[in-house]
């Protein structure tokens, strides 16, 4: 089956400091990767989506400048939180779907806390 | 605009129970997807079952199965002889289908613990 590593698992960093995270498709490409953030105890939401090779789409209220969003090959994605604070910490998880394909699969998400 | 409810946020029975999980949905889109997928202590989004809006046939996986009915707008899950390991938050999402992007809009999950 389809695979989505996403790395790291967990990271804690300072606030005011960036944090990179990837998600990878390791088996298939991936046009098209989605991030979602969950706060404890909610929801999934979306946060953008990313196509390859262009700009990714923002969601309604999650700031461009701060989740910097990369997708330059058809296997990798990485979500910045750039200058990251303590309200940044949060489960983020993406999700990628292969090349016609109709099913997007899931990575293990990040656990992200800002001190 | 698509929207998710699951109405129960936390459920708790005894093990062996059955027990079923509400979700209700809206769109607009004639075509779309339903999921339900676990979420476990760790954190990671286990993948339970896809079903498309045109197939209306239930499903049966072992002790899960999906009740799908467009006439209400409800996609229910029901685990029958719930076990500890059944314990976890289950999301029920909608996709649409003729765009084809698999973004995915989640209910708000309900936390289902089964105690021994």
């Amino acid at each position: 089956g389809a695979v989505v590593s996403q790395h790291p698992s967990w990271v804690i960093c300072k606030s005011g400091t960036s944090v990179k995270i990837e998600c990878r498709s390791l088996d298939f490409q991936a046009t098209t990767m989605f991030w979602y953030r969950q706060f404890p105890k909610q929801s999934l939401m979306l946060m953008a989506t990313s196509n390859e090779g262009s700009k990714a789409t923002y969601e309604q209220g999650v700031e461009k400048d701060k989740f910097l969003i990369n997708h330059a090959s058809l296997t990798l994605s990485t979500l910045t939180v750039t200058s990251a604070h303590p309200e940044d910490s949060s489960f983020y998880i993406c999700s990628a779907r292969d090349l016609g394909g109709a099913e997007a699969f899931f990575g293990q998400g990040t656990r992200l806390t800002v001190v | 605009a698509q929207k998710v409810t699951q109405a129960q946020t936390e459920i708790s029975v005894v093990e062996k129970e059955d027990v079923t999980l509400d979700c209700v949905y809206e769109t607009r889109d004639t075509t779309y997807y339903l999921f339900w997928y676990k979420q476990p202590p760790s954190g990671e989004l286990v993948f339970l079952i896809r079903r498309n809006s045109f197939d209306e046939q239930n499903e049966i996986s072992g002790r899960y199965s999906w009740n799908f009915q467009k006439s209400t707008s409800s996609f229910n899950f029901t685990i029958t002889a719930s076990q500890v390991v059944d314990s976890a938050v289950y999301f029920c999402a909608l996709s649409d289908h003729v765009k084809g992007a698999q973004k995915l809009v989640f209910g708000q999950g309900t936390r289902l613990t089964i105690n021994p």
